[in-house]
């Protein structure tokens, strides 16, 4: 069973630039979650993909957004990069939408914005 | 949503039992009581939850105080391994099933 992958492994832009970040989900999971952590704090919720619809989102403007393709891998892309975008970007995925499901991720990408 | 709140850091020595508190004082009684931890340059991975008994699998135990304002999670012999970030969340049926995290615990052990 092959888990959670994530690419790139890390990245550099400078400030304006879009950035698309990869995610391939465990398989038979039809959810994928992405978070950004800043560096000395957990993780943050930004949205979720079920089923290659957007099934809720967190406090991110709207230059976060995403997309879920029908083998359930998922992109997030990050338009107008700010130097505050620089974070671990984890994606996570899970058998099902809602309730309080495992969440399994994978090792992130590491976003640098200069 | 309900807080947890625990130690910034905690120091263990190998091969000894660690207990890592968390106090969730306004926890609901539809909450879980998860517990995920982050080794150094990997994403978080699930340890184990609850909801009112006290737990046990191949990683570690959960401990739950009776009024479940509280719980304990035991590392029963510790390994330089353990050494990552331990998060305790708790979860309620939620639409997205969204992670909550809280800055964790830090988790030293000496050889």
């Amino acid at each position: 069973e092959t888990g959670v992958t994530q690419s790139p492994t890390h990245l550099i832009k400078t400030r304006g630039q879009q950035v698309t970040l990869r995610c391939s989900s465990q398989s038979g999971h039809n959810t994928v979650s992405w978070y950004q952590q800043a560096l000395g704090q957990g993780p943050q919720f930004i949205f979720q993909y079920y089923r290659e619809e957007e099934n809720g989102r967190g406090n991110f403007p709207p230059r976060f957004s995403g997309l879920q393709f029908p083998n359930y891998s998922s992109e997030l892309n990050v338009n107008a990069l700010e130097l505050d975008d620089s974070a671990l970007y984890l994606c996570a995925s899970s058998l099902d939408k809602g309730g309080t499901d495992t969440q399994y991720f994978g090792p992130g990408t590491r976003l640098t914005v200069l | 949503d309900a807080k947890t709140t625990q130690p910034n850091s905690m120091e263990s020595n190998e091969e000894e039992p660690v207990h890592l508190p968390c106090n969730h004082s306004t926890i609901s009684g539809t909450d879980y009581i998860h517990w995920y931890r982050q080794l150094p340059s990997q994403g978080p991975e699930y340890v184990i939850h609850g909801l009112t008994s006290n737990v046990n699998n191949r990683m570690a135990s959960l401990a739950i105080a009776e009024d479940r304002k509280s719980s304990t999670l035991i590392l029963h012999r510790a390994t330089l391994r353990d050494a990552a970030v331990y998060y305790c969340i708790l979860r309620d049926w939620d639409n997205t099933g969204k992670l909550i995290f809280g800055q964790g615990t830090t988790l030293q052990v000496k050889p």
